[in-house]
């Protein structure tokens, strides 16, 4: 069974331009998570989808990013337009059942640099 | 506002050797504790799941305990690995939110 998948794995861009990440979370999993990670930092979350819908958006700098969960499959972040300090690890996660459940899976995040 | 802390944040130890690792939190009222293991340049994976009212949970050489009044985690690996070696991340679901607080990690290095 394939696990999470993002892409792209690593992105350069120039400040201001805009960027997307793409995540494909396993299969039949309804919970699905954006977390950022800074370099030497723990993950911290960005937005909680249940299905289709963003039940956690509340730090989500809104004015430069949004989120998106079309038919609750398949989910898309953007960031416009990008600055220096979003220089990070983008994390995507998915879950069967909330983290209660201990089944939080994690894909290898999308890289990005902003010059 | 809970905050994880995480010491050491490395450790170097030579093969063989049996660690513990340490994890504080501030504010005891949790719903669930779990660590991680990351390797460099991957995402997380999750090595243990110890709920609030559970005291340590175990899966073949790693056993993680808890102590929430204390706001203290260990995880203990037995009898290490050059394979063990990574970053090691404590996390806390704060009272059922579904929004796990990390801790910055332990960088652990196992020399054969």
């Amino acid at each position: 069974e394939a696990g999470v998948v993002q892409s792209p794995r690593y992105k350069i861009i120039e400040k201001k331009q805009p960027v997307a990440f793409w995540c494909n979370p396993i299969s039949g999993h309804n919970t699905l998570y954006w977390y950022l990670q800074n370099l030497g930092q723990g993950p911290e979350l960005l937005i909680r989808y249940e299905n289709e819908e963003a039940v956690d958006d509340s730090q989500l700098p809104k004015d430069r990013f949004s989120a998106e969960r079309l038919k609750g499959v398949d989910s898309t972040l953007k960031i416009q337009p990008a600055e220096l300090g979003d220089s990070a690890v983008y994390l995507c996660a998915s879950s069967p059942g909330g983290l209660n459940t201990g089944e939080l899976f994690f894909g290898e995040g999308s890289r990005l640099t902003v010059l | 506002k809970q905050e994880v802390t995480q010491i050491p944040a490395a450790l170097s130890v030579p093969e063989g050797e049996n660690l513990v690792l340490n994890c504080s939190f501030t504010d005891s009222a949790i719903y669930n504790l779990q660590w991680f293991r990351q390797d460099p340049g991957k995402g997380l994976t999750s090595l243990l799941l110890i709920q609030s009212s559970q005291r340590e949970q175990t899966s073949g050489r790693l056993n993680a305990s808890l102590d929430k009044s204390s706001g203290r985690s260990t995880l203990y690996i037995a009898a290490s690995q050059p394979g063990d070696s990574a970053t090691y991340l404590c996390a806390v679901d704060q009272g059922g939110s579904e929004k796990l607080v990390f801790g910055k990690g332990t960088k652990l290095t196992v020399n054969p």
